[in-house]
């Protein structure tokens, strides 16, 4: 099945510092990718949609230039969160779907720890 | 635009029991899928289920559109069950782009 792999699974920052996290789909191509952001014991928000090729597509109050997205390849997209604050630490995930399926499948996320 | 509840926000058993989770959407929807989240945060993707019945084990869910609500049926439950189930719908010009509700907590004890 489709796997989709995050890295890292983990880090702790300085605050001020910037940060990326990679989403690869393994085993297909993805043409769009999405992003989450989760609080402790809450819901899974999306921050925005990865196109490959163009510009990513970010839901109202998500700051686009605090989160930069690239989609460079059919297999790889990277949030970058820039000048990390204590505020910006939360749990990160990303998805990623056969291109024309509906079936999203999630990577296993990402912890970011601002200090 | 769409919003998803779920019901109840928390859920203790004991092992062997069963037990039913309830999902209610606001809007037609071509996408709906449930997700178990371990205590690790990764999420998988336990079925997809726009509509119609489908079951796997001990899992089995029901969605009917028409009511805009899906059902997630957990039987003989055991320890490993233990964890958050989100539902997660997506609408017509957008299905892959998902809207999570806000989850059930469920502990199995032994």
């Amino acid at each position: 099945g489709a796997v989709v792999s995050q890295h890292p699974s983990r880090v702790i920052c300085k605050s001020g510092t910037s940060v990326k996290i990679e989403c690869r789909s393994l085993d297909f191509q993805a043409t769009t990718m999405f992003w989450y952001r989760q609080f402790p014991k809450k819901s899974l928000m999306l921050m925005a949609t990865s196109n490959e090729g163009s510009k990513a597509t970010y839901e109202q109050g998500v700051e686009k230039d605090k989160f930069l997205i690239n989609h460079a390849s059919l297999t790889l997209s990277t949030l970058t969160v820039t000048s990390a604050h204590p505020e910006d630490s939360s749990f990160y995930i990303c998805s990623a779907s056969v291109t024309g399926a509906n079936v999203l499948t999630f990577g296993a996320g990402s912890r970011l720890t601002v200090l | 635009g769409i919003q998803v509840e779920q019901s109840p926000p928390d859920l203790i058993l004991q092992e062997g029991a069963n037990s039913t989770l309830r999902c209610n959407f606001s809007d037609s929807v071509n996408n709906l899928q449930w997700f178990h989240q371990n205590p690790w945060g990764q999420l998988i993707n336990l079925f997809y289920i726009p509509s119609g019945t489908k079951q796997n084990g001990r899992l089995s869910a029901t969605t009917v559109a028409t009511e805009r609500y899906s059902l997630l049926y957990i039987s003989s439950s055991q320890t490993t069950d233990s964890g958050v189930y989100f539902c997660a719908v997506g609408s017509q010009g957008g299905s892959e782009k998902l809207v999570f509700g806000k989850g059930t907590k469920l502990t199995v004890n032994p």
